[in-house]
């Protein structure tokens, strides 16, 4: 069925970089891609972005072009996403979940989250 | 803001049905784009309740059902339960978007 396991919570300063894992297990890791959301608090879900863990190949919303990184790492079955530039409104849990093939499946496997509080 | 409305809540007492909508255009559900729904318990990570506009992975009650016409989707609940009570979020592909995934504004279901 598959699971997801994030790494722990983050505190960081505006103007720094954090990068969360996400560890995929008890399926085909490059079957599928990951897809990162985020929820600030008492918000909604905000779609961040995409990897292909196949082919490597990423998407991002227009308004974290520049600013977020997506990677993988098959050998591990791991994904990353890296977020520079931390302002006080990038305080939020972040998610990774399963995503695909294609767009007709929708996202079934969700991380535990992990919540990135940004503070000076 | 979120290209995907919902309304901010919607209500009602145990065994009634509730319907929540997801109004968007021509460039994400109206271009014919596959709408998902998810169920966020409080504290919890969001969870898959319909897939490709109306279809429910293994485990989800039949209680919960999705439809699509035009620019609109729709997630009916029948015979609502209290366990039902939590936010429900639709999500759609957009073209005009850096060809993006956009979630619905979301929707909080209170039972009564």
């Amino acid at each position: 069925q598959g699971q997801l396991v994030q790494s722990g919570a983050e505190v960081k300063k505006p103007g720094a970089s954090v990068k969360v894992s996400c560890k995929a297990s008890g399926y085909s890791f490059t079957s599928y891609g990951i897809s990162w959301v985020r929820q600030a608090p008492g918000q909604g879900l905000e779609w961040m972005g995409w990897i292909s863990a196949y082919s490597g190949d990423t998407n991002s919303a227009q308004k974290f072009q520049g600013r977020v990184t997506l990677t993988t790492d098959t050998s591990t079955s791991t994904a990353y996403m890296q977020l520079r530039s931390l302002r006080s409104d990038d305080t939020a849990v972040y998610y990774c979940a399963r995503d695909g093939p294609g767009t007709y499946y929708g996202i079934d496997v969700w991380g535990q989250g992990t919540t990135v509080t940004v503070s000076s | 803001q979120s290209v995907l409305t919902q309304p901010p809540s919607v209500s009602g007492a145990p065994g009634q049905r509730v319907t929540i909508s997801c109004t968007g255009s021509s460039s994400n559900i109206g271009a014919g784009y596959d709408v998902h729904w998810y169920q966020q318990l409080p504290g919890a990570a969001p969870k898959l309740l319909i897939y490709g506009d109306s279809n429910r992975p293994s485990g989800v009650p039949d209680r919960f059902s999705g439809s699509k016409s035009g620019t609109s989707a729709s997630l009916a609940i029948t015979g609502l339960q209290v366990e039902d009570e939590a936010d429900y979020y639709c999500q759609s592909y957009d073209s005009n978007l850096s060809d993006s995934y956009v979630f619905g504004t979301g929707t909080k279901v209170t039972v009564l």
